[in-house]
């Protein structure tokens, strides 16, 4: 298995629910990230993990809850979100510094 | 803090050589990379180089870097339809951390 997977593909949610997104990896890479993707932009990002342990967060509100279950997975917890937090979130994953490797991302609408 | 550059839009005729440039600032930069990404998908990672390079070449893919003028650019030989999307330079944050910052995209259309 040579690639990251993430679920849904597409979500839409209202500023009162709680959803999470999901990301896997089966390559044994020991950092996981988050970046999120306005349209028409660059990503930009999000946390990092290294070795399960939350390693940077560029300051992003508490409304998303990043979570590193086990080494394979990663997940971003969202609450309370506002519509301008809707855009492309895309998680990445790497066996060392040199190289990202990126899922196809969930496209997330927030009405 | 880091800031990558790149022109909006390229255009090309089908079997032409496709060359998108990037700048950027910080010089300390170790890794630079390639990423390229179609509409509505995540990013691909297309080559990188280590910044004691000038340059690398992989299949149609030719890298070059001018470490001095902090410019780097990406060549595409004999561009194929497929090759239309968005082009994305990034740079390895300063700090040595894992993060990347990623250039403002070109958006590459080759005309057949």
């Amino acid at each position: 298995d040579t690639e990251v997977t993430q679920t849904p593909k597409h979500l839409v949610m209202g500023m009162t629910n709680k959803k999470s997104l999901k990301c896997e990896q089966h390559m044994g890479h020991r950092a996981m990230y988050w970046y999120k993707q306005k349209a028409k932009k660059p990503p930009e990002l999000m946390f990092v993990y290294s070795y399960e342990k939350l390693s940077i967060n560029e300051s992003v509100p508490s409304r998303f809850s990043p979570e590193c279950p086990n080494s394979s997975l990663l997940n971003l917890h969202l609450h309370a979100l506002q519509p301008e937090d809707s855009a492309l979130y895309l998680c990445a994953s790497s066996p060392h510094s040199n190289e990202q490797f990126f899922g196809p991302g969930t496209r997330l609408t927030v009405l | 803090g880091e800031d990558v550059e790149q022109s909006l839009f390229l255009s090309v005729r089908e079997g032409d050589s496709s060359v998108i440039n990037c700048t950027y600032t910080d010089s300390s930069s170790t890794y630079l990379y390639w990423y390229k990404q179609e509409p509505g998908a995540g990013l691909q990672l297309l080559t990188y180089i280590f910044s004691n390079m000038d340059m690398k070449q992989d299949q149609r893919l030719t890298v070059l870097l001018n470490k001095k003028d902090k410019h780097l650019s990406l060549r595409i030989a004999d561009t194929q339809t497929g090759d239309s999307a968005i082009y994305f330079c990034a740079e390895r944050g300063r700090t040595g951390a894992n993060n990347l910052f990623f250039g403002t995209g070109t958006r590459l259309t080759v005309i057949p």
